[in-house]
């Protein structure tokens, strides 16, 4: 089936820096991928919609300038927090929509990135 | 709006017990329908999806779910439960157009007991 990774699968960094993390799909092309965020016991929540080569799309109440992302290949799509606080620290997930599936959209899931801010 | 309803938040079931979850959707059209699995601080695995046809759809680890429009639900059923299966369990939906995001449930957790 399709993979996706994400990397790092754990990061913890102090107040103020900022962190990338990675979301590829393995062997497949996706031109959309999904940043999603999840707190612990509660089901995730969509950050923003990354689509290859264009401007991410946001959900409301998401900081674009805070949460930067970009999807420069068809392959790789990165969500940066800029100046990470405590109240950053959380589960990130990103999926990849396999448009080739033939059926539709279904999304691939990484296995998600969690980032500790002290 | 659209929503996705997970009524059972916490549901315990004995090894070799069947199982149901269920999932409700609020939608101006059928949307697609997906349940996904997530084990204690992993990702998603795609358990089954419905997108046409047969509305009793089989996926993977023995699970199937399905389809009632009258009922806007899809719920999903395994006939006997294994002390794996325990997790998380969420129930979403895509709006049928290109690019969507899901929409998830609020999930419920399947604790086994032996």
């Amino acid at each position: 089936g399709a993979v996706v990774s994400q990397h790092p699968s754990w990061v913890i960094c102090k107040s103020g820096t900022s962190v990338k993390i990675e979301c590829r799909s393995l062997d497949f092309q996706a031109t959309t991928m999904f940043w999603y965020r999840q707190f612990p016991k509660q089901s995730l929540m969509l950050m923003a919609t990354s689509n290859e080569g264009s401007k991410a799309t946001y959900e409301q109440g998401v900081e674009k300038d805070k949460f930067l992302i970009n999807h420069a290949s068809l392959t790789l799509s990165t969500l940066t927090v800029t100046s990470a606080h405590p109240e950053d620290s959380s589960f990130y997930i990103c999926s990849a929509r396999d448009s080739s599936s033939g059926g539709g959209e279904t999304q691939y899931f990484g296995p998600g990135t969690r980032l500790l801010v002290l | 709006a659209q929503s996705v309803t997970q009524p059972d938040i916490h549901i315990t079931v004995s090894e070799g017990a069947s199982l149901e979850l269920r999932c409700n959707y609020s939608y101006g059209a059928t949307p697609y329908l997906f349940w996904y699995v997530q084990s204690p601080g992993q990702g998603l695995q795609l358990l089954l999806k419905y997108f046409s046809g047969d509305t009793l759809v089989q996926g993977i680890k023995g699970f199937e779910a399905e389809f009632k429009r009258s009922q806007s639900s899809f719920n999903l059923r395994k006939p006997s439960v294994h002390w794996s299966d325990a997790a998380e369990y969420f129930c979403a939906v895509a709006r049928r157009q290109a690019g969507t995001a899901l929409i998830f449930g609020k999930g419920t957790t399947l604790s086994v007991s032996s």
